[in-house]
């Protein structure tokens, strides 16, 4: 059974400063991994998806990297702003037959402060 | 604008009671899903169709009854209501392929007294 696990569970940081999300994974059999961000009284936002087949993904100020052999991806900010603040989580695709798009583990997320 | 809707937004009602979730896309998805977040924040799915067929069936209890009337709307009605069921539900959608991204509504939380 796929286990997924964020670590840490609460990060508060001063404004400007570069961080790291680490998300780790029981099954490497995995095909794509996803990062969300979810706001409070929110939806989740899809940040970043990288395929199995690639290492890294950017978009703007953040940057996910994938290692499947060793079951672990991490998501990069570059210089925190206060909007940032928010649940990053992370998730792997459940593959049963591939068949079951869409069917995700989430890890329990980060949440994430960054104060002024 | 293009988005995910669900409604309502907030949802009080009693045990025993018959309650229904709606959920909307127009991003052209032919997937849909029901998530379900407890009050640990444990994201888990229950439901997915694929243009209104069921594919995904979680180990979800009968009283949870999903219905997608068409492919851009999945509806969630739940009976007999119990405290447990308690939690903000999530419909998401997505195109049918292995890396297309889940686009998620902004949930609805149903407090059951």
């Amino acid at each position: 059974k796929q286990e997924v696990t964020q670590i840490p569970a609460a990060l508060s940081v001063p404004e400007g400063e570069n961080l790291v999300l680490n998300c780790s994974f029981t099954d490497s059999a995995i095909y794509n991994l996803q990062w969300f961000r979810q706001d409070p009284g929110k939806g989740l936002t899809s940040l970043l998806l990288i395929q199995s087949s690639q290492r890294e993904q950017t978009s703007g100020r953040l940057n996910a990297s994938l290692d499947k052999s060793s079951g672990r991806s991490t998501l990069y900010i570059a210089a925190s702003q206060p909007g940032d603040s928010a649940t990053y989580l992370c998730a792997v695709p459940i593959i049963a037959g591939g068949t079951s798009y869409g069917k995700l583990t989430f890890g329990q997320g980060t949440i994430l402060t960054v104060h002024p | 604008d293009t988005a995910v809707s669900q409604t309502p937004k907030y949802l009080v009602t009693q045990m025993g009671n018959d309650k229904s979730i709606k959920c909307e896309q127009n991003l052209g998805h032919d997937t849909m899903y029901w998530y379900k977040q407890d009050s640990k924040k444990f994201l888990k799915i229950m439901f997915s169709y694929n243009n209104k067929e069921l594919i995904i069936n979680e180990t979800v209890p009968n009283r949870f009854s999903p219905k997608s009337p068409d492919k851009a709307h999945l509806n969630l009605h739940i009976n007999s209501l119990e405290l447990g069921d308690s939690a903000v539900y999530f419909c998401a959608s997505s195109h049918y392929n292995r890396n297309s991204p889940l686009h998620f509504g902004n949930g609805t939380r149903l407090t059951v007294t």
